[in-house]
């Protein structure tokens, strides 16, 4: 399973766009990236996952470099309740049920 | 959000005794999983049901069974809970390889 790599704390101004990164130069051609968050004490919260295009939806985007080695999370007006750890996770979906791995993730705090 | 509960969300119990969560999801979905979170560990997975009867251990299987007599239920037992149980065990359910939908949680504490 490939692994990612994220910094472990970020800091955004409240309306400012938030953009974290994710490593994951092991990445093979079957595996998406998923980002997932989880608000204290919280189950975690899909947001968003692609493969190898640029996604979004009504949460944020997901901009993936074209070697797929690395990828960036964007909330693009970042609120107070969007303070969490982001997960950024390199999934194959035929391995053990689909499995989720998840590393230490970005803690982001938004800040007035 | 996905229809997911599970129960009971906080539990506190001895060492050596047994304990069941339960998982329930209203979204027939098929797959569902079991994850415990720890400080340091990040989530990991316990075991999972690709079906009603079908299930496979994940990575930290040891010390947990489970049994998924339902489509809508998954039930984690520990047949003698220890200390190092002690976490916070989140359910997921997805279907067929698709994006996994988490649960609120429970807070097992092993005393």
């Amino acid at each position: 399973d490939a692994k990612t790599t994220q910094p472990p704390s970020m800091d955004c101004a409240e309306g400012r766009a938030a953009n974290l990164p994710c490593n994951h130069s092991t990445i093979s051609g079957n595996e998406y990236v998923y980002w997932y968050r989880q608000i204290h004490s919280q189950g975690p919260q899909y947001i968003i996952h692609g493969l190898k295009n640029n996604e979004t939806n009504e949460m944020a985007s997901l901009i993936i470099t074209e070697d797929r080695k690395s990828s960036t999370l964007i909330l693009p007006h970042a609120t107070l309740r969007d303070t969490a750890v982001y997960y950024c996770i390199v999934r194959a979906l035929y391995n053990q049920g689909g499995k989720l791995i998840f590393g230490q993730g970005t803690e982001l705090s938004v800040k007035p | 959000d996905a229809g997911i509960t599970q129960s009971p969300r906080h539990k506190v119990t001895e060492t050596g005794t047994p304990v069941t969560l339960r998982c329930h999801q209203t979204e027939n979905h098929r797959y569902m999983y079991w994850y415990r979170q720890d400080p340091g560990h990040g989530l990991r997975l316990i075991h999972y049901s690709y079906g009603v009867k079908d299930t496979d251990k994940g990575e930290v299987s040891d010390g947990y069974s489970v049994s998924r007599s339902k489509t809508e239920d998954f039930l984690l037992t520990l047949e003698s809970a220890t200390s190092s149980q002690t976490s916070v065990y989140f359910c997921a359910i997805s279907e067929v390889q698709e994006t996994q939908y988490f649960g609120p949680g429970t807070r097992l504490l092993v005393l």
